[in-house]
């Protein structure tokens, strides 16, 4: 199946910085990209959709101007979280759409302190 | 919301056949299934899909009724490393439910 990377795995930052999470679509390339969040114990959540080229698309009640997304190719787009909070540690996914498949990249946990 | 509901956890037997229902009554023509797994901390694991044919891979086997309405992942011999929480998805936008999380024991 097709791989999607995630970079990087884990990071532990300070409250008040912004980190940077990227998506790579290792062998293919994806018009569409997702990103999801996932709290302990929780399912995943989607939080937008990423449109190369294009603005992303957030759900209700994701802050856009906190959660930072930006999809200049075809085989990345990468998330900002803005002023890092520690309610923002969460688990972090993404995934990319081939045709009708989806594959997810292996997350990156996100610890803020 | 979710379009998909599962029950929440079920338990299997080693070897034995896991079967995972899953409800999409509100499935529209054109939408796939999907069913997903997801371990710990890990990001989810893509496993079957299908239209309205029973699908089989490597993997597992893919139900779906004649309405469309339900479907069922099995699972032919679950082995312990399946252990894991399954997601049902109806492909249009992935909006992840609460999946069902299945328990393999010795």
């Amino acid at each position: 199946g097709a791989v999607v990377s995630q970079h990087p795995s884990w990071v532990i930052c300070k409250s008040g910085t912004s980190v940077k999470i990227e998506c790579r679509s290792l062998d293919f390339q994806a018009t569409t990209m997702f990103w999801y969040r996932q709290f302990p114990k929780q399912s995943l959540m989607l939080m937008a959709t990423s449109n190369e080229g294009s603005k992303a698309t957030y759900e209700q009640g994701v802050e856009k101007d906190k959660f930072l997304i930006n999809h200049a190719s075809l085989t990345l787009s990468t998330l900002t979280v803005t002023s890092a909070h520690p309610e923002d540690s969460s688990f972090y996914i993404c995934s990319a759409s081939r045709g009708s498949e989806q594959f997810f990249g292996p997350g990156t946990r996100l610890t803020v302190l | 919301d979710a379009k998909t509901t599962q029950p929440p956890s079920m338990d299997c037997a080693e070897g034995r056949a896991a079967n995972l229902p899953c409800n999409h009554s509100t499935i529209s023509g054109n939408e796939y299934v999907y069913w997903y797994r997801q371990i710990h901390s890990q990001g989810p694991q893509y496993i079957i899909h299908g239209l309205k044919n029973n699908e089989t891979n490597e993997m597992a086997s893919l139900i779906i009724t004649e309405d469309r309405k339900s479907s069922t992942l099995i699972l032919p011999h679950a082995t312990l490393r399946d252990t894991a929480v399954y997601y049902c998805i109806t492909f249009g936008k992935l909006i992840f439910g609460t999946g069902t999380r299945l328990q393999v024991f010795p």
